[in-house]
């Protein structure tokens, strides 16, 4: 079957650095997505990875291993409003994203 | 504002009745998707419409129903409410023809009393 694991809830301290794990099993593999998401709101667009390596994109950057079947989310100098749900998301051979339950980041001053 | 609508933003109703919830995609988008995310919780997929034509179902309970129309708007239908159906329901679009590069709606909060 199909699978994403991340870790159900992380909490870091303000100014810090979090890494956030993901791992997948997947029918295929035509990338990995990265949203992250406040209570009650809408899910946004982080960061997609296809190919093995990092991409960096200011304070944010992930990480993808395909032949571990690995990504992860790195937070810099995190601030207050960094905390939130992150949620990992791996598309199939059949262009669907399935979706990890998503990891709760709770920053603490 | 992302571009996709979602209406109405709130609703409250009772155990059994049946509700629609309604989706404007994004301007050129082609694909609709729908999400349900019950309280902390993760999005569960449920349906997708690619120009009016189902592409994809996941966990949609038989209760549920959706349709894209020609203008591609899409609307999701709820009958025989539970309490256990309360959640947030998500709409995406994105072209449905390149990588999915998800566009959300803000959502519509549902509770069912």
């Amino acid at each position: 079957g199909q699978n994403i694991d991340q870790p159900t809830e992380m909490t870091a301290t303000e100014g810090a650095i979090v890494q956030i794990n993901c791992t997948y099993q997947t029918s295929g593999f035509n990338g990995l997505f990265w949203y992250q998401q406040h209570a009650g709101e809408a899910p946004t667009f982080l960061s997609y990875n296809v190919l093995d390596g990092l991409e960096e994109k200011g304070r944010f950057s992930s990480f993808l291993s395909r032949s571990k079947g690995y990504s992860y989310l790195l937070l810099k100098e995190l601030q207050m409003k960094d905390s939130a749900s992150y949620l990992c998301a791996a598309l199939d051979s059949n262009y669907q994203l399935i979706w990890g339950a998503g990891t709760k980041l709770i920053i603490k001053p | 504002d992302s571009g996709v609508t979602q209406t109405p933003k709130h609703l409250i109703t009772a155990t059994g009745q049946r509700v629609t919830l309604r989706c404007s995609p994004r301007s050129g988008d082609l694909s609709v998707y729908w999400y349900q995310q019950s309280l902390d919780q993760g999005l569960q997929f449920l349906i997708q419409y690619y120009n009016g034509e189902e592409r994809a179902k996941g966990n949609i309970l038989e209760r549920f129903s959706a349709q894209q129309f020609p203008d591609l708007h899409s609307e999701l239908n709820l009958s025989s409410l539970e309490l256990g159906d309360s959640a947030l329901y998500f709409c995406a679009s994105d072209r449905g023809t390149e990588l999915p590069g998800y566009t959300f709606g803000s959502g519509t909060r549902l509770t069912v009393v």
